[in-house]
């Protein structure tokens, strides 16, 4: 099947740094893709969809500002968490696909100190 | 909001049983999907079932859906070990272009 790559694996930053984490669609090119964010033993929560070559759509809640999206290529897309606080902590997932099958990066484990 | 709601919450097994898993859900979908996920890691599809069907096979699986109902139930046969994973439903909404939106999941586990 297709693989989705993320990096960093996990990352452990300082409250008020940003962060950049990478998505991408390794054997497939993908115009979408979404952003997850998921707290322990909870469910993914959909953050925002990444749209290749156009801005990124925000579920509602999520401040655009602060979690920006870059979609700058077929198989890349990045989310940068700006200002980041221990609230932010989470497991960040990306996954990409078809209509039909939606495949999974590892995640990105997030600790903000 | 949640769309998916999964129960049990949690199932505890032994190896060798048949673990079954439902989902309930709110809206109308075009699909229900069923994804597993090992502890702190991605998560991987399993099956997808569309709205206009109402059971599907793969392998140890059996997915059913009931759309009067809003309702899927995940059945695993022969349960191994390795089976222990949390297992969450999806359901895709028309017109929502691959947006999935998951329920709270079942942590299964399988004892040998």
């Amino acid at each position: 099947g297709a693989v989705v790559s993320q990096h960093p694996s996990w990352v452990i930053c300082k409250s008020g740094t940003s962060v950049k984490i990478e998505c991408r669609s390794l054997d497939f090119q993908a115009t979408t893709m979404f952003w997850y964010r998921q707290f322990p033993k909870q469910s993914l929560m959909l953050m925002a969809t990444s749209n290749e070559g156009s801005k990124a759509t925000y579920e509602q809640g999520v401040e655009k500002d602060k979690f920006l999206i870059n979609h700058a290529s077929l198989t890349l897309s990045t989310l940068t968490v700006t200002s980041a606080h221990p609230e932010d902590s989470s497991f960040y997932i990306c996954s990409a696909g078809d209509p039909d099958t939606q495949y999974f990066g590892p995640g990105t484990r997030l600790t903000v100190l | 909001s949640q769309q998916g709601e999964e129960d049990p919450q949690a199932l505890s097994i032994q190896e060798g049983e048949n673990a079954t898993m439902n989902c309930s859900y709110k809206t109308s979908i075009n699909n229900l999907q069923w994804y597993r996920q090992n502890s702190g890691r991605g998560l991987v599809h399993l099956i997808l079932i569309r709205s206009n069907e109402r059971e599907k096979h793969s392998g140890r699986l059996r997915v059913t859906l009931d759309t009067s109902k809003k309702s899927s139930s995940l059945l695993i046969t022969a349960s191994r070990a390795a089976d222990t994973a949390s297992y969450f439903c999806a359901t895709e909404r028309p017109g929502a272009n691959s947006k999935l939106t998951f329920g709270k999941g079942i942590t299964l586990s399988v004892r040998p």
